[in-house]
């Protein structure tokens, strides 16, 4: 079946520091790639996604390459702020599955500190 | 103005008692989600609905019974608590089903059953 592995949090960084978070896949199909941030007490938010081999998506400063090869979908950014604090989730839609569902990793908790 | 809204926000209950969850959507999406969050936030589909009719049902008790009385409507129903149900319960609609649409989120219902 399908499944999202994200590194294990949590990470906490300085203000200004680069930011990566790994995650890697597996689907039976040719899978959409999805990073999804939640602040505290809030719901889900898509933060970028990407649908098909090298596809870079982009929103706020974040970046992830969707890396076939490798069924790899890191996330990054240059210089994080206080307000990046949150919780990043990759996911991934795989068109293999007969439905399309969201399948989400485990979650990795960021703390910026100033 | 709240895309996706959920009530109640916190919910404290005994084993046994049954309970309704209630999700609205405003944006004339015609699908929406039930989704659990666990205590290491571990999030995983529970059901989903599209134009009222039931398309998702994941390995789910049959204590829990999702009702769509019209689409922009999804509540949730569970039975005879559990200490296991205890968890975070999100809302969630999209456009159509589908990986290309953008799932929305609601703020979440804390349920904790004691």
């Amino acid at each position: 079946g399908d499944s999202v592995t994200q590194m294990e949090g949590p990470v906490t960084l300085s203000e200004e520091a680069f930011l990566t978070i790994n995650c890697t896949y597996t689907a039976t199909g040719y899978p959409s790639l999805f990073w999804y941030v939640q602040y505290p007490g809030e719901g889900l938010q898509l933060l970028l996604k990407a649908t098909k081999a090298d596809d870079k998506g982009s929103n706020k400063g974040f970046e992830a390459t969707y890396r076939k090869e490798t069924t790899s979908f890191h996330l990054e950014k240059g210089s994080v702020q206080v307000s990046d604090s949150a919780v990043y989730f990759c996911a991934l839609s795989d068109p293999g599955n007969g439905n399309e569902k969201l399948t989400f990793g485990t979650g990795t908790r960021l703390t910026i500190i100033p | 103005d709240t895309a996706v809204s959920q009530t109640p926000k916190y919910l404290v209950t005994q084993m046994g008692n049954d309970k309704s969850i209630k999700c609205e959507q405003n944006l004339g999406h015609d699908t929406m989600y039930w989704y659990k969050q666990d205590s290491k936030k571990f999030l995983k589909i529970m059901f989903s609905y599209n134009n009222k009719e039931l398309i998702i049902n994941e390995t789910v008790p049959n204590r829990f019974s999702p009702k769509s009385p019209d689409k922009a409507h999804l509540n949730l129903h569970i039975n005879s608590l559990e200490l296991g149900d205890s968890a975070v319960y999100f809302c969630a609609s999209s456009q159509a089903p589908g990986r290309v649409y953008e799932q929305y989120f609601g703020p979440g219902t804390r349920l904790t059953v004691t």
